[in-house]
C-alpha cells in the first residue's frame, strides 16, 4: 500500500496522559499536513511541513501540542496532558512540492478518545 | 483568507434521484476548490477539484461540479444517486502557490440515500 499511513487508528487515553501519533506520507511527498476533525465538523488545519521544516502552525495548536518531522519522512504529533476537548479524529495528508495542482492525499486518521 | 459554507448539513434523496450538494466559498485570491467524501471512520477521498481550468469539473463515481465565479459557488451534483453514495461530503478551498495544500473545509453535508 503506497498511501498515507497513520498509526494507531484508535487511541483511548485518560485525561492528563501524553499521546503520540505517527504519520507516514506517500514516498517523495515533500509536504505533510496535520488536521483535526471534531464530531460533526469539517477538518481544521493544524500545521504543515515542507521536508523537515515546520512552516506554519495554526492558533489551534496550543502549547500542549507539538509536531515533528525529523528526517523529512514520517511525522509525529504529540499531545501532552490530554484534555477531554482533545477528543477528535487527527488526519494527516501529504502532497508533492513541485507540482502546482496536485491535491493532498489523506490517511485514514487516528481517532483519539480522552476519558 | 478563505472560507467555505455548505448549505444543508443533511440531504436525503431516493435512489436514482438527482444529488445536489451546495457549496459557497469566499476567497481573497483566485481559489482552488475541492470536494472530498468521507465514509464512517475513514479518511478523506478526493472526488474532484477545480484548479482554474475548465469550469465544469468531472470527478469519480459520476459526480461533477461547476465553478461559478459570479455566484462564488461550487455545487456538487450527480444525476442518479446510488446507495453507495451515502457518506459525508466536504467542500474545501485553498489558495494557490505555497498554500495550495492548506485546505479550509466546510462543515460537511451528510448524504442519505433511500431505496
Amino acid at each position: 500500500d503506497t498511501g498515507v499511513s497513520q498509526n494507531p487508528r484508535h487511541k483511548i487515553t485518560k485525561r492528563g496522559q501524553n499521546v503520540t501519533f505517527r504519520c507516514d506520507p506517500i514516498s517523495e511527498h515533500n509536504r505533510l499536513y496535520w488536521y483535526r476533525q471534531t464530531l460533526g465538523q469539517g477538518p481544521e488545519f493544524l500545521t504543515y511541513f515542507q521536508n523537515e521544516a515546520q512552516l506554519e502552525k495554526s492558533r489551534l495548536l496550543s502549547d500542549r501540542f507539538s509536531a515533528e518531522r525529523p528526517k523529512g519522512s514520517f511525522s509525529t504529533l504529540e499531545i501532552q496532558r490530554t484534555e477531554q476537548g482533545d477528543s477528535a479524529m487527527y488526519l494527516c495528508a501529504s502532497r508533492p512540492d513541485r507540482a502546482s495542482n496536485t491535491e493532498a492525499f489523506f490517511g485514514q486518521g487516528t481517532r483519539l478518545t480522552v476519558v | 483568507a478563505q472560507s467555505v459554507t455548505q448549505l444543508g448539513s443533511h440531504v436525503s434523496v431516493s435512489e436514482g434521484a438527482l444529488v445536489l450538494l451546495r457549496c459557497n466559498y469566499s476567497s481573497s485570491v483566485p481559489p482552488y476548490l475541492f470536494w472530498y467524501v468521507q465514509y464512517p471512520n475513514q479518511g478523506l477521498q478526493l472526488l474532484l477539484k477545480y484548479t482554474s481550468a475548465a469550469t465544469l469539473v468531472k470527478g469519480i463515481n459520476g459526480f461533477e461540479a461547476e465553478f461559478k465565479k459570479s455566484e462564488t459557488s461550487f455545487h456538487l451534483t450527480k444525476p442518479s444517486a446510488h446507495m453507495s453514495d451515502a457518506a459525508e461530503y466536504f467542500c474545501a478551498v485553498s489558495a494557490g502557490g505555497t498554500s495550495y495544500g492548506k485546505l479550509t473545509f466546510g462543515q460537511g453535508t451528510i448524504l442519505t440515500v433511500h431505496p
